[in-house]
């Protein structure tokens, strides 16, 4: 199946850094890859589509000016969290499209102290 | 009213035994329909898709009922290995956007 991979698998940063994550899909191209959000006991929130060479589109209540994502090849999208709080602290996880599946990457754990 | 919903569990079940769960979606113009496992601290993964006319991959079997609006996943003969959160999964449209559920929780005791 389709690999996906993601970096970092965990970070920790104080309040009001930023802090990037790769998405890469590594055995196919993906012009669409999605980020989620999951905390502990809950879903996977839906935050954002990638698209490639354009930009993304996020679902409501997500603050584009706050996580920010560029999807600058068929292989890469990165998410970063601008001025990271406590709050922000989750599993982020991203996922590439190939055909009509998704192919889930590991996920990055943040904690913002 | 969430878009998908799923009964957390757990389900504290013995090696062998049959388990069952459903997850209820709100609307009716979802088009896609899939159980993803998801281990503890790890990405979901794909357990399989739910066709309407229901579908059946070893000891797993996923039924539609649009009717209803819910989907179902059976697990036969439960093994330890089938300790896991499963995870219902929606798709609305065209866009392949995913509405996922919490989790249901089965632990399977030896």
């Amino acid at each position: 199946g389709a690999v996906v991979s993601q970096h970092p698998s965990w970070v920790i940063c104080k309040s009001g850094t930023s802090v990037k994550i790769e998405c890469r899909s590594l055995d196919f191209q993906a012009t669409t890859m999605f980020w989620y959000r999951q905390f502990p006991k809950q879903s996977l929130m839906l935050m954002a589509t990638s698209n490639e060479g354009s930009k993304a589109t996020y679902e409501q209540g997500v603050e584009k000016d706050k996580f920010l994502i560029n999807h600058a090849s068929l292989t890469l999208s990165t998410l970063t969290v601008t001025s990271a709080h406590p709050e922000d602290s989750s599993f982020y996880i991203c996922s590439a499209l190939s055909g009509n599946e998704q192919f889930f990457g590991p996920g990055t754990r943040l904690t913002v102290l | 009213r969430k878009e998908v919903e799923q009964d957390p569990g757990p389900f504290n079940v013995p090696e062998g035994a049959t388990v069952a769960f459903n997850c209820t979606y709100s609307n009716s113009a979802s088009q896609s329909f899939f159980w993803y496992r998801q281990d503890c601290r790890k990405e979901p993964k794909l357990l399989m898709s739910v066709y309407s006319s229901g579908n059946e991959d070893g000891r797993f079997t996923a039924q539609l009922n649009r009717a209803s609006q819910y989907i179902s996943l059976l697990i036969r003969d439960s093994k330890l290995s089938d300790s896991a959160t499963y995870l219902c999964a929606v798709n609305l449209g065209n866009d392949y956007k995913l509405s996922f559920g919490a989790g249901t929780t089965v632990t399977v005791r030896a």
